[in-house]
């Protein structure tokens, strides 16, 4: 069972680069969340879709978007990177106020 | 005040006693409350979810919420090395259905 997949693993970027990270999810889930995690600060909501064709911003949506691309896929992605975006990023997944299924992050650093 | 707060530790306990975390919430966050374990490099697992007031007990972890003081607390039981990880209280939003807010997490390390 693959559950949450998140492309790449690792990335290094150069300020003023763009990228996008990849999330798929095989459970079947209406929900699907992207969060940050930084040394000492929890998982920290960027975006969330609550069912296929919405989206919303959390608690630090700047200098990102997303994609809800279709039931399984969720993308974010950087338009132009910044320093203060090197991070371990998390994309989850669940079903309705159910329990979120994590993968296995994506650690970007940004020079 | 944060809506999910969390001692970040790091919480020191011996091999086979009891380890205490708490979490306290404010009013925008739900009653649905769950207890994530992370080692070091990897994602968040989880380890239990608890809905209403009271005590829930899964093998050597019991969830306690408590809806008037507002705090949702873990105990493990016989603590392991393995046990040694950041555990992070997660509970639902009232503002948007389906959103989460995480605390900081707890730094367990269990001594042998």
């Amino acid at each position: 069972n693959a559950g949450v997949t998140q492309t790449p693993k690792f990335q290094v970027l150069k300020t003023g680069q763009s990228m996008t990270l990849q999330c798929a999810q095989d459970m079947n889930h209406n929900s699907m969340y992207w969060y940050r995690q930084d040394p000492g600060m929890g998982l920290r909501l960027i975006y969330y879709s609550a069912s296929e064709g919405t989206t919303d911003k959390g608690e630090v949506p700047n200098g990102y978007n997303v994609s809800r691309l279709n039931k399984r896929e969720f993308s974010l992605r950087l338009e132009s990177a910044a320093p203060s975006q090197t991070s371990v990023y998390f994309c989850a997944s669940s079903e309705r106020d159910r329990d979120q299924h994590f993968g296995d992050g994506t650690r970007l650093s940004i020079l | 005040q944060k809506e999910v707060e969390q001692n970040s530790g790091p919480l020191s306990v011996p091999e086979g006693a009891i380890a205490s975390l708490n979490c306290t919430y404010s009013d925008r966050v739900s009653q649905s409350f769950f207890w994530y374990r992370q080692y070091s490099g990897k994602s968040p697992e989880l380890i239990m979810s608890i809905y209403s007031n009271g005590d829930k007990e899964d093998g050597r972890f019991t969830a306690q919420l408590n809806k008037a003081s507002q705090y949702v607390s873990l105990l493990i039981r016989d603590s392991q090395p393995s046990d040694s990880a950041t555990y992070l209280c997660a509970g639902l939003t009232t503002d948007s259905w389906g959103k989460f807010q995480f605390g900081a997490g707890t730094q367990v390390v269990v001594t042998p």
